[in-house]
């Protein structure tokens, strides 16, 4: 079975500080990795994924994450935070081969402060 | 506006009555698949489709909840007997995939969601 954690349900930084959301994942088979961003009564966007060719994975709006599959993590960083950046943020798996049904965490909400 | 869209964006209903919600996915693509959110937490996996059929059903799909995807194109999620559990934002998300058994890693693109409301 596949799953992902998620730590920490709210984050909050000031603009332009590091942002860093984490993840951990769970999987008897290699993982595909992805974070995803949802803004306030919106569907959810994709921000990166992981597909087994980098590590370092960049993704859209300056966001990026890093596999490191001895740590089983997938966290998301960006240097600088901005106040657009406010939303929820999901990190999800999947596996690959039969299905590609995502299996998310709880999500973690962004906060940002002038 | 990621091409996906569905019908109605808000729904509020009285329990024990039936609701249906139509997602119209990007037109080529032959994946689609229905999640449920509920407050505070992710979305989770109820059903998916490749083409017209419904390869998966998880176990949160109760029998009052069907999903029809008829002619490939626009998909159907009907609730039967609604209670307030069932109170969540439906999301539907659509996929173009690899034929012949080809590893399919691409973008599903998810529509904005149908809030349902039983009161």
């Amino acid at each position: 079975a596949q799953s992902v954690t998620q730590l920490g349900s709210h984050v909050s930084v000031s603009e332009g500080a590091l942002v860093l959301l984490r993840c951990n994942y769970s999987s008897s088979v290699p993982p595909y990795l992805f974070w995803y961003v949802q803004y306030p009564n919106q569907g959810l966007q994709l921000l990166l994924k992981y597909t087994s060719a980098a590590t370092l994975v960049k993704g859209i709006n300056g966001f990026e994450a890093e596999f490191k599959k001895s740590e089983t993590s997938f966290h998301l960083t960006k240097p600088s935070a901005h106040m657009s950046d406010a939303a929820e943020y999901f990190c999800a798996v999947s596996r690959s081969y039969n299905t590609d049904k995502l299996i998310f965490g709880t999500g973690t909400r962004l906060q940002v402060f002038p | 506006d990621t091409g996906v869209s569905q019908d109605p964006r808000h729904k509020i209903t009285k329990r024990g009555q039936n609701v249906t919600f139509r997602c119209d996915p990007i037109s080529e693509h032959n994946r689609l698949y229905w999640y449920r959110q509920t407050l505070g937490q992710g979305p989770e996996f109820l059903t998916y489709f490749q083409n017209e059929a419904q390869l998966e059903k998880s176990r949160l799909l109760s029998d009052r909840f069907s999903a029809e995807r008829p002619k490939g194109s626009f998909s159907t999620l009907e609730i039967q007997r609604t209670e307030q559990g069932d109170s969540a934002m439906y999301l539907c998300a659509s996929q173009l995939t690899g034929t012949g058994g080809s590893i399919s890693i691409l973008e599903q693109y998810f529509g904005p969601g149908t809030r349902l409301t039983v009161t």
